[in-house]
This record gives structure tokens, sequence and C-alpha cells, in this order.
């Protein structure tokens, strides 16, 4: 069965700075994973997403992800933070099958401290 | 540019009632989808409809039940709630088909509280 996992509840960083939200895969086949972001009292925002190709996945807001097949890893990174990336981020696996349905990780919330 | 509606945006049950979640997209999607959203669990798919006529059960379909009505609506109903019910929900839709990107388009979500 497909899954992802978040080992952080919680990731801090300072404005500025670069920041990683961690993200592993397990998966039978080819791996389409995605990240959402939600911020306070709204719907999940999708960011990005790999299906095929260029291991370094471009996304909005700055954000990228990068898909590490020997590692099982899909982390989202951003080279510099700002204080209005502080959310609530999700990463997910397509579930197979005859339908768009995705596996959410259990999430990670990012605070960016001034 | 609505895309995904949820209504209500928050409800209060007691033990027992019964209720309806609406959820209706505009965006001419052929799947759509109830998870609900718990803390420390993220989101778990109760039910999913590939297309208009089907439904599937998800990850925690029990104590729930859906209705395709059509193209653009889907609806989650509580037939006797329960305090474990207590939940935020969100209802998704996605293209699915040639033009398919995989991605899911979210609603603003429902919270539900069951005394």
């Amino acid at each position: 069965a497909q899954s992802v996992a978040q080992p952080e509840d919680q990731v801090n960083v300072a404005e500025g700075n670069p920041l990683t939200v961690k993200c592993t895969y397990s998966v039978s086949g080819n791996p389409y994973l995605f990240w959402y972001v939600q911020y306070p009292n709204r719907g999940l925002q999708f960011l990005l997403k790999y299906i095929t190709g260029d291991n370094l996945v471009k996304g909005s807001y700055g954000f990228e992800a990068e898909f590490n097949k020997s590692q099982t890893s899909f982390h989202l990174k951003k080279p510099s933070a700002l204080v209005s990336d502080s959310a609530l981020y999700f990463c997910a696996v397509r579930a197979g099958g005859n339908t768009d349905k995705l596996i959410f990780g259990t999430g990670t919330r990012l605070q960016v401290f001034p | 540019n609505a895309g995904v509606t949820q209504t209500p945006k928050f409800q209060v049950l007691k033990t027992g009632q019964s209720m309806t979640l609406q959820c209706a997209q505009d965006m001419n999607h052929n799947s759509m989808y109830w998870y609900r959203q718990d803390p420390g669990m993220g989101l778990r798919l109760i039910y999913y409809s590939a297309s208009e006529g089907t439904t599937d059960k998800g990850e925690v379909p029990n104590g729930y039940n859906v209705s395709r009505l059509n193209k653009r609506e889907f609806s989650l109903r509580l037939e006797s709630a329960a305090p474990s019910q207590t939940s935020v929900y969100f209802c998704a839709s996605s293209i699915l088909g040639g033009w398919s990107t995989g991605e899911l388009f979210f609603g603003e979500g429902s919270r539900l509280t069951v005394l």
C-alpha cells in the first residue's frame, strides 16, 4: 500500500534562512508525489508535484522539492523563508487505481520567526 | 471563480442527530472526494466518487454515507452523529482523465462538533 511519512511535527526557521520540510514515501511502482499547504482556517492549496522527469521540481511561492529515489524522499525546500510561509504542510502520494485520490502524511507545521 | 464550495462552514450536533454536508464544484471535474482532518492524523479519505454515478469507500467510511447527486454535487451524510465524528471535513475535486494533472482542488472546510 502507498504511504508517506512526515517525521517532523514542527519545523522552526528564522526569516531569510533556508527551510526544509521532510517527507519519505513507500509505494509500489512509480510514485506520484505532491505537496500541499494549509493556512489557518483554510482549505489545502496545491504547491507542486512530481510525476516523472527532473528530480528537482519547482512550485508556487518559490518552493521546490527534490525527488530522491534511492532515499525514497521528497523533501520540500525554499532558499529563503518568509514569515508568511508559516503554515501547515502536507506531503501526499497518489493512491493508484482509476482515481486521483491522495494519501496524505500527518502534516508538518512550519513556523518562520522574524 | 467559486471552485469548490462547502456548506455549512460550522455545525454543532448532539449525539444521535443526523446531518448532511453539501459540496459543489463548478470546474466540470469528474472526480470528487470527502476527507476528514484530525490533529496529528493528517487527512483521511472517507468516500470518493471517480465519476458521476459511482461512489466508493475510502479509509474511514464507517458512520457515513454519500450521494453523487450529479456531476457538480457530492454530499456527505451522518445518519447518527457520534463524538468521534467531531472533525473538520474537506471536499475536493479533480479532473481525472486525459487532461488530469493529478491535482486535487479543496473547499474551505466544514467544522463539525458533536456533543
